[in-house]
């Protein structure tokens, strides 16, 4: 079945350093990625996305791209600000028909940046 | 900027008990959705819900769980009878067309 794999957390990073979040999945058909932030005390919200391999997500001054080959996603920053401490999830939703779109996650990455 | 509600943020209930668990979503939406998240845990698919039924369903939401837009607005939750292991942070999302749910910020459900 589909599933998300994430690194494990908690990550703690000095502001402007650069930040590496490993995601990895396993699914059938073509997923669509994502990755989500949660920031204290909020819900869920979408920080990018990508819908085929090779694409690039991005927002934010964060990336991912799509690698099939590796089916991985990982997000990056080159400059991570205090703002950013968060908790970040990876996932898909699934991309054969039949589904309406429920979303498989990860574990989530708690991330905290000091001054 | 719309956004999903939930009520209420935290409830506290007794093993056993009955508790429903609301979401207002945005307006235009028609898809809607039900998480989960044990704490330290992955968050978890529960149920999805368009055009007034149940479209897709994991095997947690087993016949304890039950859910209804009983107004056109509220998106509830409803467990029938709660046990220890319904501890979880439970988020609701909801979207229009397109990849994008939207979450709101989350129940958090203690079970005593």
């Amino acid at each position: 079945g589909n599933s998300v794999t994430q690194m494990e957390g908690p990550v703690t990073l000095s502001e402007e350093a650069f930040l590496t979040i490993n995601c990895t999945y396993t699914a059938t058909g073509y997923p669509s990625l994502f990755w989500y932030v949660q920031y204290p005390g909020e819900g869920l919200q979408l920080l990018l996305k990508a819908t085929k391999a090779d694409d690039k997500g991005s927002n934010k001054g964060f990336e991912a791209t799509y690698r099939k080959e590796t089916t991985s996603f990982h997000l990056e920053k080159g400059s991570v600000q205090v703002s950013d401490s968060a908790v970040y999830f990876c996932a898909l939703k699934g991309g054969y028909g039949g589904s309406q779109g429920n979303l498989i996650f990860g574990k989530g990455t708690k991330l905290s940046v000091k001054p | 900027e719309p956004e999903v509600t939930q009520t209420p943020s935290h409830q506290v209930t007794q093993m056993g008990q009955e508790v429903i668990l609301r979401c207002v979503p945005i307006s235009n939406h028609l898809y809607f959705y039900w998480y989960r998240q044990i704490l330290g845990q992955k968050v978890e698919f529960l149920v999805s819900f368009y055009n007034n039924e149940i479209s897709e369903k994991s095997e947690i939401f087993d016949d304890q769980f039950s859910v209804e837009r009983p107004d056109g607005s509220n998106f509830t939750l409803k467990i029938r009878s709660t046990k220890l292991e319904d501890s979880a942070m439970y988020f609701c999302a909801t979207k229009a067309d397109g990849n994008e749910q939207f979450f709101g910020p989350g129940t958090r459900l203690t079970v005593l």
